[in-house]
């Protein structure tokens, strides 16, 4: 299996626009997490998800972020309206069980807002 | 609500010399604790990972930790470091669950810079 692959690595976008970031878990792995990492907060979790279902989103700063996971192999994490304050790196992950198992970390994605 | 807290947030040793990275973490029984290793541009990688029995684990690339409930720490360490171990380290928690799953809750991290 060739990993976590979230897409695009990178995107720079203007602050009001939508943006989507995209990721595909490992093969078999029932669970799917979606982090954010910022100098000033560190890792933090946002949503994850189990057997495609959304366990727990309250990590999820504001209405104006979304995610969906509409099958096994893919889920979205979309911004709308896009701030700022939105640029970080944002990582998902997945793992074959629950938090007994090892998650394994896509590369990122970088995402700048200005 | 677990936290973690990694005191140092950067650290220099001399390639070849013993690491030690301190983690603390704030949990009302013991939780699952973790080492994950961030090399730059990369994602995270496990190094190891504590759920019970042996206090003393063994992980990858020549990485160890010791849980130490008395002082609420899982300390990691390397007896002689390489140049390759530069990178970024943090320390994760997890409630133990038999049901459900949490997500991990991370540390802030600890820069690792390998001197020559």
């Amino acid at each position: 299996d060739a990993g976590v692959i979230q897409s695009p690595r990178h995107e720079v976008t203007e602050m009001g626009q939508e943006v989507t970031l995209r990721c595909k878990p490992i093969s078999g792995h029932d669970y799917l997490f979606w982090y954010r990492q910022t100098m000033m907060r560190g890792l933090e979790l946002l949503i994850y998800f189990n057997n495609n279902v959304p366990i727990d989103d309250s990590g999820m700063p504001e209405d104006r972020f979304s995610a969906k996971m509409p099958n096994a192999s893919f889920s979205t994490l979309k911004i709308q309206p896009s701030e700022p304050r939105d640029s970080a790196v944002y990582f998902c992950a997945s793992s074959l069980e629950g938090v007994g198992t090892e998650a394994f970390f896509g590369q990122g994605t970088r995402l700048t807002v200005v | 609500a677990q936290s973690v807290t990694q005191p140092d947030i950067h650290i220099t040793v001399s390639e070849g010399a013993s690491l030690e990275l301190r983690c603390n973490y704030s949990y009302g029984a013991t939780p699952y604790l973790f080492w994950y290793v961030q090399s730059p541009g990369q994602g995270l990688q496990l190094l190891l990972k504590y759920f019970s029995g042996d206090t003393l684990v063994q992980g990858i690339k020549g990485f160890e930790a010791e849980f130490k409930r008395s002082q609420s720490s899982f300390n990691l360490r390397k007896p002689s470091v390489h140049w390759s171990d530069a990178a970024e380290y943090f320390c994760a928690v997890a409630a133990p669950s038999g049901g459900g799953a949490d997500g991990l809750t991370f540390g802030k991290g600890t820069h690792l810079i390998i001197q020559p």
